[in-house]
């Protein structure tokens, strides 16, 4: 089992649609957990940023984590089609730990 | 202000040449990491710097692969004999520490023929 799992999609919804997003995680230990985006032929850029349990908005994004699951999501609200592009979810354990562990990445388009 | 910058952004090889790709970080960012992509996958960690020192390189595959950061800043990776399966998107990141966010730059497209 991977340490980090996430539906790679494709996933294509219209223009305003709602969108969740979603990664399990095996490692008790990971502590903070990001969401990047990442468009074609670019490097990932940090959208998001949650240490504990619960949820963090955003503008049009809310993350939302779940320490007891192991279950971290992403919503964006209002989608437009700017916001087609991979979602990359991306996990450490903190402390002096460096590491970035990410999923696989969400494949999302948002058709005007 | 400027970003991560990467080069070359594309780079065609054959098999078993060596290659050496580049990464400017953002100006006094101290922490410097190596990252890999694969097609339809997420990045991978390869190698971290702080400073001129590589404190942790557990995540090259290889002894084909090195990389160096002699003076703090600009860091090389160097792949030798590369292989088909070295294929891949080089990401290069900085922070301003080790706990601080990551800021990746474009990439590096490696295609091994």
């Amino acid at each position: 089992q991977k340490e980090v799992e996430q539906d790679p999609g494709p996933l294509s919804v219209p223009e305003g649609a709602i969108v969740s997003l979603n990664c399990t995680y095996s490692n008790s230990a990971f502590q903070y957990f990001m969401w990047y985006r990442q468009y074609s032929r670019k490097g990932p850029e940090l959208l998001m940023y949650t240490y504990s349990s619960g949820n963090k908005e955003d503008g049009r994004f809310t993350a939302q984590v779940d320490k007891s699951s192991k279950y971290i999501s992403l919503f964006i609200r209002d989608s437009q089609p700017s916001d087609s592009a991979t979602y990359l979810c991306a996990i450490n354990s903190g402390g002096s730990n460096y590491k970035l562990t990410f999923g696989k990445g969400t494949l999302l388009t948002v058709n005007p | 202000g400027a970003g991560v910058s990467q080069t070359p952004s594309n780079k065609v090889t054959e098999k078993g040449k060596y290659v050496e790709l580049r990464c400017d970080p953002i100006s006094g960012h101290t922490a410097l990491y190596w990252y890999r992509q694969s097609l339809g996958q997420g990045p991978e960690f390869l190698i971290y710097f702080q400073g001129t020192g590589a404190a942790d390189d557990s995540g090259l595959p290889n002894d084909r692969f090195f990389a160096v950061r002699p003076e703090g800043s600009v860091s090389t990776l160097k792949i030798q004999r590369t292989e088909r399966g070295d294929s891949a998107v080089y990401l290069c990141a900085s922070s301003t520490g080790p706990q601080e966010t990551q800021y990746f730059g474009p990439g590096t497209r490696l295609l091994v023929l």
